[in-house]
């Protein structure tokens, strides 16, 4: 059971280029969600989903776009990277429509972007 | 609205020391509780939970017990491992809404 699986681990990208943080879960939880991790700013929900095809926008979504064709996907785009992205990204999902008080979210490994 | 607290890190302990963190949090209603750990280079999981007031949490020897009274939900260890070396995260969760609030977590670093 692979759980929430994030591609890449790794990477550097220039100012203004683009980019997708790819996120696939294979345990058929309706809610999925993009974190930033910050030091000293705990995480930060960028953008979440409560099922195929609805996507809401978290505390810190500017600069970055989420859709959900699929349970199991979750992509994130930046369209225009600037050096304030640098961090490390982690999707997690949870069971139910939506993030159940009730249910604890599950973490992939997470990516550490570098924006130069 | 709403937001958890955590005392500040980094923590440092001997082997075998007692453990205490301190969160607190603010929110409406009666949100559920948890904390997390984040070890070197992974994605956070899971500790443990309290959903209710008075509940008590526990795992691998870590507890957590939900104070309504005085909003907290400390996470304490009685003897502390240098495999408990990791990221502490309290967050709590709310009965209505999509979202997790999660504190700024607590290094805490176990030396033999």
């Amino acid at each position: 059971n692979a759980g929430v699986t994030q591609t890449p681990k790794f990477q550097v990208l220039k100012t203004g280029q683009s980019m997708t943080l790819q996120c696939a879960q294979d345990m058929n939880h309706e809610y999925m969600s993009w974190y930033r991790q910050d030091p000293g700013m705990g995480l930060r929900l960028i953008h979440y989903s409560v099922g195929a095809g609805i996507t809401d926008q978290g505390e810190v979504p500017n600069g970055y776009n989420v859709s959900r064709s699929t349970t199991e996907d979750f992509p994130l785009r930046l369209l225009s990277a600037a050096p304030s992205q640098t961090s490390v990204y982690f999707c997690a999902s949870s069971p139910g429509q939506a993030s159940s008080y009730n249910s604890p979210l599950h973490f992939g490994n997470g990516t550490r972007l570098t924006v130069t | 609205g709403n937001s958890v607290t955590q005392m500040e890190g980094p923590v440092t302990l001997s082997e075998e020391a007692f453990l205490t963190i301190n969160c607190t949090y603010t929110a409406t209603g009666y949100p559920s509780l948890f904390w997390y750990v984040q070890y070197p280079g992974e994605g956070l999981q899971l500790l443990l939970k309290a959903t209710k007031a008075d509940d008590k949490g526990s795992n691998k020897g870590f507890e957590a017990t939900y104070r309504k009274e005085t909003t907290s939900f400390h996470l304490e260890k009685g003897s502390v491992q240098v495999s408990d070396s990791a990221v502490y995260f309290c967050a709590l969760s709310r009965r209505t809404g999509n979202q997790f609030y999660f504190g700024t977590g607590t290094s805490l670093t176990v030396i033999p």
